[in-house]
């Protein structure tokens, strides 16, 4: 079965200063990779994902994602960060059910990304 | 705004109810998924539909639930519930079964089992 890790629980990062979220996946096949925040008391919001193509990723709100095939790892970066991008934050690998033919997407434990002042 | 919306957004009720959600997936949106998060089990995937029928599966108990109507709206029903059941239920939606498309996410329903 296809899996994520997100090996932090919690990262502190001044604003203004760059961040990263680390994500390692294990997957047979292609990996199609997710991330995802979450603000209190809210639903989940896309940012990017990697299907195929260049390693590195564009998303939303200026956030980035490296893919590294060697490493399994897909971390996500932002240059900048804002005290306003504190939130829950979780990778997740895309997992094919082929009976069926459905698929569902496995997620990672999520890292509490904390922007000071 | 995903697009997607769930109802109601908060359910208090006692165990041993049956209790269900629903689910309205985004514009032309095809696949509807339901997950639960919970604080020790993260989220978990409970299953999907696709254009009315059943195709995937997940972590969800026999006493669950789920249906996709021909609108494209889903239920999921919860029923003998537990303590354990309380959590946040999500649902998500995509535009086909691939699992290519991003999945787009509602704002929840949390679930208190008293």
């Amino acid at each position: 079965a296809q899996s994520v890790a997100q090996p932090e629980d919690q990262v502190n990062v001044a604003e203004g200063n760059p961040l990263t979220v680390k994500c390692t996946y294990s997957v047979s096949g292609n990996p199609y990779l997710f991330w995802y925040v979450q603000y209190p008391n809210r639903g989940l919001q896309f940012l990017l994902k990697y299907i195929t193509g260049d390693n590195l990723v564009k998303g939303s709100y200026g956030f980035e994602a490296e893919f590294n095939k060697s490493q399994t790892s897909f971390h996500l970066k932002k240059p900048s960060a804002l005290v306003s991008d504190s939130a829950l934050y979780f990778c997740a690998v895309r997992d094919s059910i082929l009976t069926g033919g459905g698929n569902k997407l496995t997620f990672g434990t999520g890292t509490q990304l904390k922007v000071e002042l | 705004d995903s697009g997607v919306t769930q109802t109601p957004k908060h359910l208090i009720t006692a165990t041993g109810q049956r209790v269900t959600l629903r689910c309205s997936p985004r514009s032309g949106d095809l696949s509807v998924y339901w997950y639960q998060q919970s604080l020790d089990q993260g989220l978990q995937f409970l299953i999907q539909y696709y254009n009315g029928e059943e195709r995937a599966k997940g972590n969800i108990l026999e006493r669950f639930s789920a249906q996709q109507f021909p609108d494209l709206h889903s239920e999921l029903n919860l029923s003998s519930l537990e303590l354990g059941d309380s959590a946040l239920y999500f649902c998500a939606s995509s535009p086909d079964s691939s699992g290519l498309y991003e999945q787009y996410f509602g704002p929840g329903t949390r679930l208190t089992v008293t």
